[in-house]
């Protein structure tokens, strides 16, 4: 099976320009999920989608979303660029159980390198 | 915040060495899962240790996990240039889903 691919793989933007990173997962695989990590607060988790749905969400503002197609890929879209968004952002699925409890490997992308200037 | 910490934050190693990395955690989990990144690159997983497991091994790896003291390690034995990556501790949020908290990361460097 093919992994997990992101587009693009590597994005400058300006500040106030918003960006659609994509994510497409392990074919059969519904649940996907996004992290950010940068040098200072390492990998931190944005959100999880499962089956269209948000499912989980982090601790990030309003400018951060995302969404989940019926063929599981997901795309995350960040609205008004800060420099501080500059991070790599990583993709990753799983199987996904829809009422489990415990957790699954996550398969992860190379990632997308966004840089805002 | 919920976020592992791992220690060392570096560790550097002869081939043939064994590594040892540690992780703490904060609050009571489900399962714990260690990963490795090469180079800013994607996360690859390693292993994963449930609850109430004590030990696991995979190939190479060995995982303990104490939940008395939050606490797992991850030991690399016979140590190998590619395995010069950095390494992460991942916990779960204790919720439904897939939502992790990951560590600080152990930047671990094998010298040939």
């Amino acid at each position: 099976k093919a992994g997990v691919t992101q587009t693009p793989r590597y994005l400058i933007k300006t500040r106030g320009q918003q960006v659609t990173l994509s994510c497409s997962p392990i074919s059969g695989h519904r649940s996907v999920s996004w992290y950010q990590q940068t040098p200072g607060q390492g990998l931190q988790f944005l959100f999880e989608y499962f089956s269209e749905t948000q499912r989980n969400k982090g601790n990030f503002p309003g400018r951060f979303s995302g969404r989940q197609f019926s063929n599981s890929r997901s795309e995350m879209n960040v609205s008004t660029l800060e420099l501080g968004d500059s991070a790599l952002y990583l993709c990753a699925s799983s199987p996904g159980r829809p009422r489990g409890t415990l957790q699954e490997t996550q398969y992860f992308g190379p990632g997308t390198r966004l840089l805002v200037l | 915040s919920q976020q592992g910490e791992e220690d060392p934050q570096a560790l550097s190693i002869q081939e043939g060495e064994n590594a040892t990395m540690n992780c703490s955690y904060k609050t009571s989990i489900n399962n714990l899962q260690w990963y490795r990144q090469n180079s800013g690159r994607g996360l690859v997983h390693l292993i994963l240790i449930r609850s109430n497991e004590r030990e696991k091994h995979s190939g190479r790896l060995r995982v303990t996990l104490d939940t008395s003291k939050k606490s797992s390690s991850l030991l690399i034995t016979a140590s190998r240039a590619a395995d010069t990556a950095s390494y992460f501790c991942a916990t779960d949020a204790g919720n439904t889903g897939n939502q992790f908290y990951f560590g600080t990361g152990t930047s671990l460097t094998v010298i040939p």
